[in-house]
């Protein structure tokens, strides 16, 4: 699987939009972008995934660069209980894995401020 | 019911001991992990169980045993710990349809259990 680049740490205000950024340069045709999130004294937390297109869901957008090179995870409006670690990974999709093998990052620390 | 529950929430052992951390789904997920995350790092897989069956270890150490006993149930038997193995223990389990992991098979964790070896 491709190896991912997160900053380790970013500050954004409670209510503005907070854009996590996510450098895969070695990504190939065929892996998948996750986003997984890690709130302090629980587990990870599934966000959104995509591959080609841009994706949206109740929790966040994920904006993918046209080369697959990079990607952004939005949260529009961020909240206190946004303060996270954000982990973005990169997996290659085989039908015949013999496990969803997820391997995360170091990932970036966020803190939303009021 | 979207939960994984883990017992105990926090455990200290001695490293003569044998203990065992269970993890529980009710989702009807078929494929089954065990994570481990020391402070501050990111989780490290150790096991992964598809339809009971041990499908991938991490070469993890012979201490730790892994054990799915039904499809609901996930157990890891510890015996023998050191202190460097002390680190929050994660599981986490998802859905898996026939041969394979397809892309929309998320995983749910639970929030761990955290084992401090003395």
């Amino acid at each position: 699987d491709a190896k991912t680049t997160q900053p380790p740490s970013m500050d954004c205000a409670e209510g503005r939009a907070a854009n996590l950024p996510c450098n895969h340069s070695t990504i190939s045709g065929n892996e998948y972008v996750y986003w997984y999130r890690q709130i302090h004294s629980q587990g990870p937390q599934y966000i959104i995934h995509g591959l080609k297109n841009n994706e949206t869901n109740e929790m966040a957008s994920l904006i993918i660069t046209e080369d697959r090179k990079s990607s952004t995870l939005i949260l529009p409006h961020a909240t206190l209980r946004d303060t996270a670690v954000y982990y973005c990974i990169v997996r290659v999709w085989t039908p015949r894995a013999a496990g969803n093998k997820l391997t995360f990052g170091g990932g970036t620390r966020v803190l939303v401020k009021p | 019911d979207t939960e994984v529950t883990q017992t105990p929430k926090h455990l200290v052992m001695g490293m003569t001991n044998k203990k065992s951390l269970k993890c529980e789904q009710h989702m009807g997920h078929r494929a089954m992990y065990w994570y481990k995350q020391k402070a501050k790092k990111p989780p490290e897989l150790m096991f992964v169980y598809s339809y009971e069956k041990l499908s991938i270890n991490e070469s993890v150490p012979s201490r730790f045993s892994p054990e799915c006993p039904n499809s609901s149930l996930l157990n890891l038997h510890l015996h023998a710990l050191q202190p460097e193995d002390s680190a929050l223990y994660l599981c986490a389990s998802s859905q898996k349809r026939g041969q394979g992991f397809t892309t929309n098979e998320k995983l749910f964790f639970g929030s761990g259990t955290q084992l401090s070896v003395l």
